[in-house]
């Protein structure tokens, strides 16, 4: 099936320092993936929609100037949380639906990257 | 408002008795629908979907959902419960934007599946 693959896995950083997380879709192409965050026995909360080519959608409330996103490649897009606080320790999951299957198609997700921030 | 609802934050069951882990939601136009399990410190994996066609579909793992248009409802289920099924459950729901056709997808609050021996 398809696969998709987030690095790093855990993360931990000092405050009002940047970090940097990659969702790669190892056998499939995906213009566009998703951005969620996950709080403690939560649902995931949507952030953002990361287009290839283009700008990324984000989600009410959501800052784009401290979740700063980018799609580089059909196959890319990374999520960097800069100036990071507390606040922003979180689960973060990335999702991305193969071109092929279209709007209807189910997304696949990474394995998620914990970010604590201390 | 579209939305999608999973009103039970737990649900306990012996193993080999069936499971149903509700879900109802609501959307603009036909509604896409998923299913899928998260275990512990990890993402999630998808179990089925209902795009069109027959309102029972099956999925993983021996999962089955019922689509239901006029109750807006779309159950998870499987008739014998297994313990290695103990998990977090997520219905979800592909939302549309009134002026645009990007989509997205929207999860339900979850629901913990819990089997007990």
């Amino acid at each position: 099936g398809a696969v998709v693959s987030q690095h790093p896995s855990r993360v931990i950083c000092k405050s009002g320092t940047s970090v940097k997380i990659e969702c790669r879709s190892l056998d499939f192409q995906a213009t566009t993936m998703f951005w969620y965050r996950q709080f403690p026995k939560q649902s995931l909360m949507l952030m953002a929609t990361s287009n290839e080519g283009s700008k990324a959608t984000y989600e009410q409330g959501v800052e784009k100037d401290k979740f700063l996103i980018n799609h580089a490649s059909l196959t890319l897009s990374t999520l960097t949380v800069t100036s990071a606080h507390p606040e922003d320790s979180s689960f973060y999951i990335c999702s991305a639906r193969p071109i092929t299957t279209g709007a209807g198609g189910e997304l696949f997700f990474g394995e998620g990257s914990r970010l604590t921030v201390l | 408002a579209q939305s999608v609802a999973q009103p039970e934050d737990q649900v306990n069951v012996a193993e080999g008795n069936p499971l149903t882990v509700k879900c109802t939601y609501s959307v603009s136009g036909n509604p896409y629908l998923f299913w899928y399990v998260q275990y512990p410190n990890r993402g999630l994996q998808f179990l089925l979907k209902y795009i069109t066609g027959d309102n029972l579909v099956k999925g993983s793992y021996g999962f089955e959902a019922e689509f239901n248009k006029s109750q807006t409802s779309f159950h998870l289920k499987k008739p014998s419960a297994l313990v290695s099924d103990s998990a977090l459950y997520f219905c979800a729901v592909r939302v549309t934007s009134p002026y645009s056709s990007a989509s997205k997808i929207i999860f339900g609050s979850g629901t913990r599946l819990s089997i007990r021996p």
